[in-house]
């Protein structure tokens, strides 16, 4: 059982370049989501998805774009990196578990962007 | 008021202590929390869950205080492998189940 992988571990990408960072889960959660971490700020969500073919903005959605064409992928695009966009990325799932909460996110080990 | 808040730590105890941390949420229609772990550079992974009856698991406990607004998480004879920040979240009312804050995390170091 693999959980939520993500690739790649390490990105180094010049300022103007663009990327996919990708993410998939094999447990058929219908959540999905990705968050960037900067030291002092914790996490921030920046794009998530509550089910195949529908997506919406988090806090700090500019400068990446998402898509759900499946319920397992969520990859997430950087259209044009800048050196505000390094940080280290995480993709999480989960699904509801009834009375308006869910069992919790499962992490993948995240993906460090470096943009110089 | 931040909608989460912990105390930064770190916190640093010595191997078998008993150290707690809290932290404050600010809505007070907030339904669900949990407690996570990050150790240094690797992912959150969940520790805990946070119902209103408490909860424990070996050598945690996690409680809500709805009064006061906070939930704590208490470990007890702790180990050098408890060393890590830990996360608390608290899930954002009428937002969907899915919605929730994270805190910025409370670092614990346990010293031999």
């Amino acid at each position: 059982n693999a959980g939520v992988t993500q690739t790649p571990k390490f990105q180094v990408l010049k300022t103007g370049q663009s990327m996919t960072l990708q993410c998939a889960q094999d447990m058929n959660h219908e959540y999905m989501s990705w968050y960037r971490q900067d030291p002092g700020m914790g996490l921030r969500l920046i794009h998530y998805s509550v089910g195949a073919g529908i997506t919406d903005q988090g806090e700090v959605p500019n400068g990446y774009n998402v898509s759900r064409s499946t319920t397992e992928d969520f990859p997430l695009r950087l259209l044009s990196a800048a050196p505000s966009q390094t940080s280290v990325y995480f993709c999480a799932s989960t699904s509801p578990s009834g009375q308006g909460t869910h069992y919790g996110y499962t992490f993948g080990s995240g993906t460090r962007l470096t943009v110089v | 008021r931040k909608e989460v808040e912990q105390d930064p730590g770190p916190f640093n105890v010595p191997e078998g202590a008993t150290v707690a941390f809290n932290c404050t949420y600010s809505n007070s229609a907030s339904q669900s929390f949990f407690w996570y772990r990050q150790d240094c550079r690797k992912e959150p992974k969940l520790l805990m869950s946070v119902y209103s009856s408490g909860n424990e698991d070996g050598r945690f406990t996690a409680q809500l205080n709805r009064a006061s607004q906070y939930i704590s998480l208490l470990i007890r004879d702790s180990k050098l492998s408890d060393s890590a920040t830990y996360l608390c979240v608290v899930n954002r009312p009428g937002g969907g189940y899915q919605k929730v804050t994270f805190g910025t995390g409370t670092k614990l170091q346990v010293i031999p």
